[in-house]
């Protein structure tokens, strides 16, 4: 099967903007969560997503906000983007929402 | 106090010894621990997941599960350079997330 595809794997954004990212799960997956990863934080939980249903979010503040289709794919926005959303964003699938994630390659996001 | 807790390392060993990998939690509703990997430059890969108290082998790993004393333990045996990586621990928390330690990085010298 093929595994988690991000895109796009690098971008550089200018404070003010916004952005998205997409994802595609592996076939049969219907459950997709996004991560933020920096030096500092390390890998922190956004959202994850079921059946087009968000079912749980993390503790980012509204900027961040996401969807899934009903192919599974999913797409991650940002608003008003800051300095510090420069990270690795991450995106992962499971089978069924158990916590078996399997990472994408993920999409580097530089603020300037 | 962070959920899930790691030394963040680096934690060196020889080629063919044992690296031993720790990992608390403070949640004490955590059921399931997850074990990843990353190499430098790339995405978490998983490794083991362990959700009963005790020890589970895979190969030249061993993941153990001791919740009373709220603690996860990753053992590669036979450590290999290639073995080098950033060791991620992850506990389900109850609300319904995985939350991730900092990562422990090993260097397995040859």
């Amino acid at each position: 099967k093929a595994g988690v595809t991000q895109t796009p794997r690098y971008l550089i954004k200018t404070r003010g903007q916004q952005v998205t990212l997409s994802c595609s799960p592996i076939s049969g997956h219907r459950s997709v969560s996004w991560y933020q990863q920096t030096p500092g934080q390390g890998l922190q939980f956004l959202f994850e997503y079921f059946s087009e249903t968000q079912r749980n979010k993390g503790n980012f503040p509204g900027r961040f906000s996401g969807r899934q289709f009903s192919n599974s794919r999913s797409e991650m926005n940002v608003s008003t983007l800051e300095l510090g959303d420069s990270a690795l964003y991450l995106c992962a699938s499971d089978p069924g929402g158990g916590y078996e994630q399997y990472f994408g390659p993920g999409t580097r996001l530089t603020v300037t | 106090q962070k959920e899930v807790e790691q030394n963040s390392g680096p934690l060196s060993v020889p080629e063919g010894a044992i690296a031993s990998l720790n990992c608390t939690y403070s949640d004490r509703g955590s059921q399931s621990f997850f074990w990843y990997r990353q190499y430098s430059g790339k995405s978490p890969e998983l490794i083991m997941f362990i959700y009963s108290n005790g020890d589970k082998e895979d190969g030249r790993f061993t993941a153990q599960l001791n919740k009373a004393s709220q603690y996860v333990s990753l053992l590669i045996r036979d450590s290999q350079p290639s073995d080098s990586a950033t060791y991620l621990c992850a506990g389900t928390s109850n609300t319904g997330k995985l939350i991730f330690g900092q990562g422990t990085t090993l260097q397995v010298k040859p």
